[in-house]
Parts: structure tokens; C-alpha cells; sequence
């Protein structure tokens, strides 16, 4: 069983709608929870992190966690075909190392 | 501003000839980071530095080694590069006063010929 787990897409959405990226994880332990944003050909933006159960918001990005399910989300509202990138999840088990998801790809339709 | 910077963008070398890759940041973080990562696959770390501390991931081939001389930069060397070592390499930092995000360089993309 992978230890960060993403649906790899590609994840259509119409311009100006929500997008919802889903990732669960394996370590109970698992302390900070972050979401990166990768465009083809670069580096892992970092976008969002949260730490507690509940919902994280910022602009257009809210990340939601919910450890007794093992599950970690990203909705972004008000999709802009910028947005277009693949979305990696990354999870800190305590040890500040993150291991990461293989990222869902995310498309937005003009 | 501050950055995590990482020479040169692109690398190509011969297959078993040595190379290196560098990692500088002006962010004076505590903690450095060497990923690997190939095309349409997560990044894999290979190893990372508490300050001195070297902690090596226990899958990461000997091929690799990795020095850090001071606080700001850090050196990725492949001894005898193969064809599958072929990837995108990244370099990120964080600071231990910090929740554990990580900051990446814009990475440096290695070909094997």
C-alpha cells in the first residue's frame, strides 16, 4: 500500500467552477499535511499546509483534514485555466521529511 | 529576495562519468533536502541534513552522496551515473522553527547519454 495516495487524472473542470483534489495517507502518525502545486517541467510550489482537523482557507484555496479518516483535501474555487498543473500531496509523519503523492493532473476548460 | 538556488538548470553527462549538482539558499534554513523525481512520478528523497546531521533514506543507492559544507549550500554527487538516473533533481529547505514546508529550488534536470 502506497503511503500517499492521489487519483492521477487528469481532473477536467470548466473554468470558474470548484475543483476538489482528494489524498488519503497511511501513517496514523502523520502530523502537517501540505499541498504543492507543480507546473510541467518545474519545481513543487508550495501552496497550502494545515495541521488540525477541520478546513484551511486562503483566496481561492481551502485545504480540509480529517485525520480519523486518514484524508486530506484542496478545493479550489473560481478554477482559472492557470490553475492547470498537477497537484502533488505531501504528508509529514514527524521526522520533517515529507513523502509525497504522485500528484493528480488538473485541467481547466476555458 | 530569498531563494533556493540550484546549478546548473539543466546537466547532461555521460553514462559512469561523474557528476555533480549544487544547491545554494539565502533563506538560512536549518534543514536541506535532495529529491529525485522522474516524469509523472512523486519526488523521492534521497537524503537531508539537520544542519551537519546527514540522514540517508535507507533505498537511496550508494551511487549517491552528498556533502554540505556550511549552512548554505549543499552538493548532490552521482558517482557513476546510469541511464535510469536520468530525473529531474530537487532541492528544498526548511527551517526547523518552521511546521515542515519545505521551499524548492527550481531544480536541475540531469540526462545520461
Amino acid at each position: 500500500q502506497k503511503e500517499v495516495e492521489q487519483n492521477s487524472g487528469p481532473l477536467s473542470v470548466p473554468e470558474g467552477a470548484i475543483a476538489s483534489l482528494n489524498c488519503t495517507y497511511s501513517d496514523r502518525g502523520s502530523q502537517s499535511f501540505f499541498w504543492y502545486r507543480q507546473y510541467s517541467g518545474k519545481s513543487p510550489e508550495l501552496i497550502m499546509f494545515i495541521y488540525s482537523n477541520g478546513d484551511k482557507e486562503d483566496g481561492r484555496f481551502t485545504a480540509q483534514l480529517n485525520k480519523a479518516s486518514q484524508y486530506v483535501s484542496l478545493l479550489i474555487r473560481d478554477s482559472q485555466p492557470s490553475d492547470s498543473a498537477t497537484y502533488l500531496c505531501a504528508v509529514d509523519t514527524g521526522r520533517r521529511a515529507l513523502t509525497f503523492g504522485s500528484g493528480t493532473r488538473l485541467q481547466v476548460q476555458p | 529576495d530569498a531563494m533556493v538556488i540550484q546549478n546548473p538548470r539543466y546537466q547532461v553527462t555521460q553514462f559512469g562519468k561523474p557528476v555533480t549538482l549544487s544547491c545554494s539558499q539565502t533563506l538560512n534554513h536549518n534543514v536541506m533536502y535532495w529529491y529525485q523525481q522522474k516524469s509523472s512520478q512523486a519526488p523521492k528523497l534521497l537524503f537531508h541534513y539537520y544542519d551537519k546531521d546527514f540522514n540517508n533514506e535507507a533505498d537511496t543507492p550508494d551511487n549517491f552522496q552528498s556533502r554540505r559544507p556550511n549552512t548554505s549550500f549543499c552538493f548532490l554527487d552521482i558517482r557513476s551515473p546510469g541511464l535510469g538516473d536520468a530525473a529531474m533533481y530537487l532541492c528544498a529547505t526548511s527551517s526547523l522553527a518552521g511546521g515542515g514546508e519545505q521551499y524548492f529550488g527550481p531544480g536541475t534536470r540531469l540526462t545520461v547519454t
